[in-house]
């Protein structure tokens, strides 16, 4: 069963440390999204790309992050310099079109920084 | 407003019983809605989508949509305590000729054994 790769699944960092994830969609997918996800609330988008384009990056703070999916496949989501307030679950999603419909996460990546 | 609302429990039913979660949207035009159940410490697992009114059955899971009401349920029958999670509804809006997801913060789901 296809399967949407991200990497590490977890990271401890110290504030104003670089981090970077990394996320491999499900094969075909051409939409892929990464969420940051704190205890208690739902899934907020931080990125979306269509293939290789920046869909909607409105609510990525690109003072500290950035993110890429240079070849239209798997992508990498950086922090420089991490914070406190960083700490949170980073997931990475996937859909087959920008429609959807239905969308995958990956495992996601628990990042704690002290 | 929010833009999806969800009551963020805990809601404690009995194994054997069924647990009805609910979820409201504020935005009009939506046209595809998702249930995720994501366990402690896990990431969101898609369970079941629903696009069109009326109810839609897989197994012991029946999603039900009421788009004039802006409404979404999800209704779990015969709950097992491996249904103890947190499941989060989700919306596809389309701002500005593009897509996205809109998650509720979930409601927390406790099956009493």
């Amino acid at each position: 069963e296809a399967e949407v790769a991200q990497s590490p699944r977890y990271k401890i960092t110290e504030k104003s440390q670089a981090v970077a994830f990394w996320c491999d969609p499900i094969s075909g997918h051409a939409t892929l999204y990464w969420y940051r996800q704190i205890l208690g609330q739902g899934p907020e988008l931080l990125v979306q790309f269509q293939d290789e384009s920046v869909v909607d990056d409105s609510q990525l703070p690109k003072d500290r992050f950035s993110a890429e999916r240079l070849k239209g496949v798997d992508s990498t989501l950086k922090i420089q310099p991490a914070e406190l307030g960083d700490s949170a679950m980073y997931l990475c999603a996937s859909s087959r079109d920008l429609g959807g419909p239905e969308q995958y996460f990956g495992p996601g990546t628990r990042l704690t920084v002290t | 407003q929010k833009e999806v609302e969800q009551n963020s429990g805990p809601l404690s039913v009995p194994e054997g019983a069924i647990a009805s979660l609910n979820c409201t949207y504020s935005d009009r035009v939506s046209q595809s809605f998702f249930w995720y159940r994501q366990y402690s410490g896990k990431s969101p697992e898609l369970i079941m989508s629903i696009y069109s009114n009326g109810d839609k059955e897989d197994g012991r899971f029946t999603a039900q949509l009421n788009k004039a009401s802006q409404y979404v349920s999800l209704l779990i029958r015969d709950s097992q305590p491996s249904d103890s999670a947190t499941y989060l509804c989700a919306v596809n809006v389309s701002p500005r000729g593009t897509y996205k997801y809109i998650f509720g913060t979930g409601t927390r789901l406790k099956v009493l054994a």
